[in-house]
C-alpha cells in the first residue's frame, strides 16, 4: 500500500525552530510537497521537492532525501502565527498522496 | 500562481438537497482536482475533472452522488447530491498550472458544508 508518515502533534516555543519528519512509501514518486492549514482555512502550498537537498523559502525549509523516502519541514524564528496544522504529500502518478498531518502547538 | 476563487464560502443545508459548488481560475490550468476533508481529517480526493469529458472519480465516490463538470480550462463545478449529515465537511477545489502533471498542486479557499 501508500503511506506517509508524519507525527500527529508537535509543541515548540516562540521563536525556537522546529522540524516536521515525513517517511513516505508510495509505488510512484515524483516529489514531495508540504502545506500549511490554519483552523478552518484551506491548504496553502508551502514547498516542493523533487530532488535531494534542501530548498529555502524565507523561514521555511525543506529537505528531501530520495534513497531514504524520507524528507523534512524546517520552521525557524517560529512565530505565533505558524500554530497551524502542516501536510505532507507525494506527488505520485499524478495524484497527491497525503499524510495525516502534523498540528504544531505554539507557546509562548 | 493562479488566483482559486471557490463559492460558496460556506453553506448550511438540509439533508435530502442538492448544493452546486463552483471554482473558478483566473487563468487556464491543466488539471482540476476535487477533494473533501472532514473534520479533523486528512485530504480524500473525489475525483480528478476532465476538461470535456467525464471525470475520473476516487474509489467509494460515484457520479450519481457527486457530479461534476470541466466545460473549459478554468471553470469546474461539484455538486453534493442527496445531502445527509455525513456529508458535512470541507469541499476543496485545486488546480495544477503548467503542463507537467506532477507539479504542486494549489487549492481555493474551500466551501464549508454543513448539513442539518
Amino acid at each position: 500500500g501508500q503511506s506517509l508518515e508524519q507525527p500527529s502533534e508537535v509543541t515548540a516555543v516562540e521563536g525556537a525552530i522546529v522540524q516536521i519528519n515525513c517517511t513516505y512509501q508510495t509505488s510512484g514518486f515524483y516529489g514531495l510537497s508540504w502545506y500549511q492549514q490554519h483552523d478552518g482555512g484551506a491548504p496553502t502550498f508551502l514547498s516542493y521537492n523533487a530532488l535531494d537537498g534542501l530548498e529555502e523559502t524565507g523561514r521555511f525549509s525543506s529537505f528531501l532525501s530520495r534513497s531514504d523516502s524520507y524528507g523534512y519541514l524546517l520552521l525557524q524564528e517560529l512565530q505565533m502565527k505558524d500554530s497551524a496544522s502542516y501536510f505532507c504529500a507525494v506527488n505520485s502518478n499524478y495524484q497527491l498522496i497525503w499524510g495525516a498531518g502534523t498540528k504544531l502547538i505554539i507557546k509562548p | 500562481s493562479a488566483v482559486i476563487s471557490q463559492k460558496p464560502s460556506r453553506d448550511i443545508c438540509q439533508r435530502g438537497t442538492s448544493l452546486t459548488i463552483q471554482c473558478q481560475v483566473d487563468s487556464q490550468v491543466t488539471m482540476m482536482f476535487w477533494y473533501r476533508q472532514q473534520p479533523g481529517q486528512s485530504l480524500t480526493l473525489i475525483a480528478t475533472a476532465n476538461q470535456g469529458s467525464e471525470a475520473t472519480y476516487e474509489s467509494g465516490f460515484v457520479i450519481d452522488k457527486f457530479p461534476i463538470s470541466r466545460p473549459n480550462l478554468t471553470f469546474s463545478t461539484l455538486t453534493v447530491s442527496n445531502m445527509s449529515p455525513e456529508d458535512s465537511s470541507i469541499y476543496l477545489c485545486s488546480v495544477i498550472e503548467g503542463p507537467d502533471s506532477n507539479q504542486p498542486q494549489h487549492f481555493g479557499d474551500g466551501t464549508r458544508l454543513s448539513i442539518l
